[in-house]
């Protein structure tokens, strides 16, 4: 399996646009998690899905975030409008409960996402 | 309130030399502890899982240990390799829920010639 493929790697874009990330989770796998990453921060959790479904969307910061997952292959997560303190990195992660008894996520590459 | 703590926040070390990274938590109930290694530009992938009962586990040159009673774990890495530098986040799961993951900030290592 390729792991999680996240695109596109890195995106710049201005203040009020829309941002549109985009995940491909592993196959056969029925959870799916988005996560953000700041110096300042860290990792946080944004939302997650299992199978299919939002799960527990918390951790989104403003109603500004969306994330969709209209099938188990696809998931995207939408920022409209951006905003300069929306960068940051962004990973897609995936797991199975089926295949480990600890629920291990594996990550993405992840989206460096830059507004100006 | 559940919190994970990294120390240090950053490590130079030289190239062949060992080092311990230190994670202290306070989540509540505790299921498992996990390692991870974030390379620069890239994901985090995980070294080491651990439940309660478990005091040590080992992976290559990287050895986790976990005390559950006094909440403190280390991730030990024997003879460094500059492919080492890297990110290290400590992460712990809590019992209740699919996914109540709390992590740290991670220490950043550095491993120079």
């Amino acid at each position: 399996d390729a792991g999680v493929i996240q695109s596109p790697r890195h995106e710049v874009t201005e203040m009020g646009q829309e941002v549109t990330l985009r995940c491909k989770p592993i196959s056969g796998h029925d959870y799916l998690f988005w996560y953000r990453q700041t110096m300042m921060r860290g990792l946080e959790l944004l939302i997650y899905f299992n199978n299919n479904v939002p799960i527990d969307d918390s951790g989104m910061p403003e109603d500004r975030f969306s994330a969709k997952m209209p099938n188990a292959s696809f998931s995207t997560l939408k920022i409209q409008p951006s905003e300069p303190r929306d960068s940051a990195v962004y990973f897609c992660a995936s797991s199975s409960q089926r295949s480990s008894s600890y629920n291990e996520q594996f990550f993405g590459p992840g989206t460096r996402l830059t507004v100006l | 309130k559940n919190q994970v703590e990294q120390s240090p926040q950053s490590l130079i070390i030289l190239e062949g030399k060992n080092c311990t990274l230190q994670c202290n938590y306070t989540v509540s109930p505790f299921s498992n502890l996990r390692w991870y290694k974030q390379d620069t530009g890239r994901g985090p992938v995980s070294l080491t899982i651990m439940t309660f009962s478990e005091n040590t586990k080992s992976n290559g040159r990287y050895t986790a240990t976990l005390d559950a009673d006094t909440k403190q774990s280390s991730l030990h890495i024997t003879a460094s390799q500059l492919s080492d530098s890297a990110s290290y986040i400590c992460v712990v799961k809590e019992q209740t829920g699919a996914n109540n993951l709390f992590f740290g900030t991670g220490t950043r290592l550095t491993v120079i010639p």
